[in-house]
């Protein structure tokens, strides 16, 4: 059983093009994120969700659009594409646990502009 | 601000060598922090956490980590390292309350040599 789960794996796009990637837990969290991995492996979160609720988002282009239909789903979608947005994109979701909030993650998309 | 800094991008071990992977955090108050691997091409997977309670947690795969609150460190340790342990490796600290975003570390790649 998959518990995040995210389609594409891979997406190979042009510059300018919009695209979306879609993300879906079946754990029954209610909070739900975007990270960004660089070049460098480096994760940085772009946006958190609670219940459809965004609660943050960071400082990321608006030309990336966050939606949530539902609890278990979050998707992203992107506008224009750059060359600078070619990066792994992880969702994950989350639940408190002992006293702690522990994150689950997706396999990653590997969004590669051309 | 959180912050975690990994001081070491890229460690080589031998198979059957002890292992600690280095991890120092900054956060103003009482912090959550994790270690999560990273095998080739695989989305993030939980090692294991800490919150509160006794400074030195057991995780899956044989690690362990110690809090030390006076060093603000988590390091990650292992007693005999495998072949498949090689991957990336990283530390980050959660925040206790909002939004609840994880801050993660660059990562440590780990080689293990035969």
């Amino acid at each position: 059983d998959t518990a995040v789960s995210q389609t594409p794996k891979y997406l190979v796009t042009q510059m300018g093009n919009d695209k979306s990637i879609k993300c879906e837990q079946n754990l029954g969290h209610d909070t739900m994120y975007w990270y960004k991995q660089d070049s460098k492996k480096f994760l940085k979160i772009m946006f958190s969700y609670n219940n459809k609720e965004l609660i943050i988002n960071e400082t990321v282009p608006n030309r990336f659009s966050p939606k949530s239909p539902d609890k278990a789903h979050l998707n992203l979608h992107i506008n224009s594409l750059e060359l600078g947005d070619s990066a792994v994109y992880f969702c994950a979701s989350s639940q408190w646990v002992g006293g702690v909030n522990e994150q689950f993650f997706g396999p990653g998309t590997r969004l590669t502009v051309l | 601000a959180q912050s975690v800094t990994q001081p070491d991008i890229h460690i080589t071990v031998s198979e059957g060598a002890s292992l600690e992977l280095r991890c120092n955090y900054s956060y103003g108050a009482t912090p959550y922090l994790f270690w999560y691997v990273q095998s080739p091409g695989q989305g993030l997977q939980l090692l294991l956490k800490y919150f509160s309670g006794d400074t030195l947690v057991q995780g899956i795969k044989g690690f362990e980590a110690e809090f030390k609150r006076s060093q603000s460190s988590f390091n990650l340790r292992k007693p005999s390292v495998h072949w498949s342990d090689a991957a990336e490796y990283f530390c980050a600290v959660g925040e206790a309350a909002g939004a609840n975003n994880l801050f993660f570390g660059t990562g440590t790649r780990l080689t293990v040599i035969p």
